[in-house]
């Protein structure tokens, strides 16, 4: 199985804050890598796809990057709405594997 | 609107069966790849497993191969979860998922205790 190690597990950050979240798979995953932002008593809400691909309705604020191993979730300026938990998943190879989750606080 | 609605969850004793389903509306069901997905209560994400927009293949999490079987009937726009030899670690809320695209339920919630 291809595992992701997804960081930080927490982030502390303040409104109009730039942040990354990073997710490094235990092999290439040929940027077949999702990002989801999930609040409290919600599904999941896919943000990203293929690393770069921004979701319908997605505010442009969020965008990913990467390659081969290392991808990453940029936040340009933190809004009180983002203050949520995001979670990578790449879809390379079965089984389909997700990240920890990186849960992000107001600081 | 595409919408997604499982049901079936609850409390069961370790080692009973459970039954999810799904069902869709909104889009032609019998076009997509389906998948289950479940969340533990520390919030870890599990891919199940996915099956075929025919029913005709289905490829599943190693570990839960076993014991989950997906099906779906396409006639009722109704995607299942069999689960079998329930156990503890089985916790979770269980959501369908049209595969890989944004459209999740809204989730069941499944408790194994005796």
């Amino acid at each position: 199985d291809i595992q992701m190690t997804q960081s930080p597990s927490f982030l502390s950050a303040s409104v109009g804050d730039r942040v990354t979240i990073n997710c490094k798979a235990s092999q290439n995953i040929n940027k077949y890598l999702n990002w989801y932002q999930q609040k409290l008593g919600e599904a999941p809400k896919r943000l990203i796809y293929n690393t770069n691909n921004l979701q319908t309705g997605i505010p442009s604020r969020f965008s990913g990057s990467g390659s081969g191993t290392d991808y990453t979730l940029t936040i340009s300026s933190l809004q009180p709405e983002d203050f949520a938990t995001y979670f990578c998943l790449q879809h390379n190879s079965f089984p389909n594997t997700f990240g920890a989750g990186t849960k992000l606080e107001l600081k | 609107e595409v919408q997604l609605v499982e049901s079936g969850g609850g409390l069961v004793k370790p080692g009973a069966s459970l039954k999810l389903s799904c069902v869709a509306s909104g889009f032609t069901f019998s076009d997509y790849w389906m998948s289950w997905v479940r969340q533990t209560p520390g919030k870890t994400m599990e891919w199940i497993g996915d099956i075929k927009y025919d029913g005709s293949y289905t490829n599943y999490a190693p570990s839960l191969k076993n014991r989950f079987t997906i099906s779906r009937d396409n006639a009722k726009s109704t995607l299942y979860l069999q689960m079998s030899n329930v156990r503890s670690e089985d916790t979770a809320t269980y959501y369908c998922t049209r595969r890989l695209q944004p459209y999740w339920g809204q989730g069941v919630m499944v408790t194994v205790s005796s």
